[in-house]
């Protein structure tokens, strides 16, 4: 069945270094992909997505490129900042209807002055 | 715009109540989801409902779970009687069916059952 795989957390980083987090998936058709973004108390905001082969979503300084010979959309900013504190989610949409998504267990980021 | 909206934002109550949360979906939006958060378990997607439908409730835990959507704009997730392992933070969700459209979420209840 269809499943994304991200890697564990907690990442912890100085404020204006390189973040990557991984995200893998399996999917038996062509699905989107996201990410989704969780501060602390609050429910999940979409960050970003991709639709096909090839595109690259961006937002915020993020940004992630749908890698279908990989199964990959990886999360990377150039420069983080102390706000990008939060746990980050990768999805994946089923496209054989209804919406239905696939979550990552969650990437935990936190950012140090 | 308004978002997807869930009510009550906290509920504390003690084991063997009737617990039960409510959503109001964007409007437009035919898909609705309910996930419960967890520390142990991460998101886990409980049920959905399509077009006031429900298609897949593979995710309740247990018969004490019941959810339902009487029309588009209202749905609820009721756990009757309630015990301390359900306390979570339980979100609501809802997006459009075109699987390119991402998913709505509301802010969630946080349920703390004593």
């Amino acid at each position: 069945g269809d499943s994304v795989t991200q890697m564990e957390g907690p990442v912890t980083l100085s404020e204006e270094a390189f973040l990557t987090i991984n995200c893998t998936y399996t999917a038996t058709g062509y699905p989107s992909l996201f990410w989704y973004v969780q501060y602390p108390g609050e429910g999940l905001q979409l960050l970003l997505k991709a639709t096909k082969a090839d595109d690259k979503g961006s937002n915020k300084g993020f940004e992630a490129t749908y890698r279908k010979e990989t199964t990959s959309f990886h999360l990377e900013k150039g420069s983080v900042q102390v706000s990008d504190s939060a746990v980050y989610f990768c999805a994946l949409s089923d496209p054989g209807g209804f919406n239905k998504f696939y979550f990552g267990s969650g990437t935990k980021l936190n950012v140090k002055p | 715009d308004a978002g997807v909206i869930q009510s009550p934002r906290h509920e504390v109550t003690e084991m063997g109540q009737e617990v039960t949360l409510r959503c109001k979906p964007i409007s437009g939006h035919n898909s609705l989801f309910w996930y419960r958060q967890t520390m142990m378990r991460g998101l886990e997607l409980l049920i959905y409902f399509n077009n006031n439908v429900p298609i897949d409730d593979s995710g309740m835990p247990e018969d004490r779970f019941s959810a339902k959507m009487p029309n588009a704009s209202f749905s609820t997730l009721k756990i009757q009687p309630s015990e301390p392992r359900d306390s979570a933070v339980y979100f609501c969700a809802s997006s459009p069916t075109d699987p390119n459209q991402p998913q709505h979420f509301g802010d969630g209840t946080r349920l703390s059952i004593l």
